[in-house]
């Protein structure tokens, strides 16, 4: 099956710093969401990006499906940013829908 | 109100006993999913369902059975909870058709075995 692998495991920036999360993927997928798991445990769906670029406010993502995978950027980044980010993807085959979650990146922002 | 509400929230039961977890949706979506979340892991899958009819297993049944009793509807069973089943859980749904669209989570349940 498909491998998704996330780097960096574990990250922890200053109040306002920038960063850049990655996810890699090792087939061909047609579904990719990144999601932010907050402190009590609720996934919030950040976007559906299985190719291209999208913004949204402080956050933007990037997938380059040819090559196997997509970035999360982080700016200005404030405590509540805080959490764990997963990224996960589908692929089409038999177009079942479900999703392959990577480990995560356990994202700490101090004051 | 929630789009993918999960119930219970939180629940504390012993080894042995049955459990049911349920979820619905007001999505509309035909398919649904359970997946289940083990401290400082990713999301594995359960069971998922494209329909009342059509139920499949994830990579981890063993030990879980669902029923989707509608729709909208589908709940997961721990017959016999086992200490090592104690994560947090996860309903989710989604579309078919020509291309994946994105799959929407409830707030998740966490059930603890003692």
């Amino acid at each position: 099956g498909i491998q998704v692998e996330q780097s960096p495991p574990d990250l922890i920036l200053q109040e306002g710093a920038n960063s850049t999360l990655r996810c890699n993927f090792s087939d061909s997928v047609n579904n990719l969401q990144w999601f932010h798991q907050n402190p009590w445990g609720q996934l919030i769906n950040l976007f559906y990006i299985p190719s291209g670029t999208k913004q949204n406010g402080r956050l933007s993502a990037t997938t380059v499906a040819t090559e196997r995978y997509s970035l999360l950027y982080i700016s200005s980044s404030q405590t509540t940013d805080s959490g764990v980010y997963f990224c996960a993807v589908g692929r089409g085959s038999g177009n079942t829908g479900k999703l392959i979650f990577g480990q995560g990146t356990t994202l700490q922002v101090k004051p | 109100d929630a789009d993918v509400t999960q119930t219970p929230r939180n629940r504390i039961t012993k080894t042995g006993k049955r459990i049911m977890l349920e979820c619905s949706q007001t999505k509309g979506h035909d398919r649904m999913y359970w997946y289940r979340q083990d401290p400082g892991l990713g999301l594995r899958l359960i069971y998922y369902s494209f329909d009342v009819k059509d139920i499949n297993k994830g990579e981890i049944s063993d030990g879980y059975s669902v029923s989707r009793q509608a729709q909208a509807k589908f709940s997961l069973s721990l017959e016999s909870a086992i200490p090592n089943q104690t994560a947090l859980y996860f309903c989710a749904t989604g579309t078919g058709g020509a291309g994946n669209q994105p799959q929407h989570f409830g707030d998740g349940t966490r059930l603890s075995i003692l």
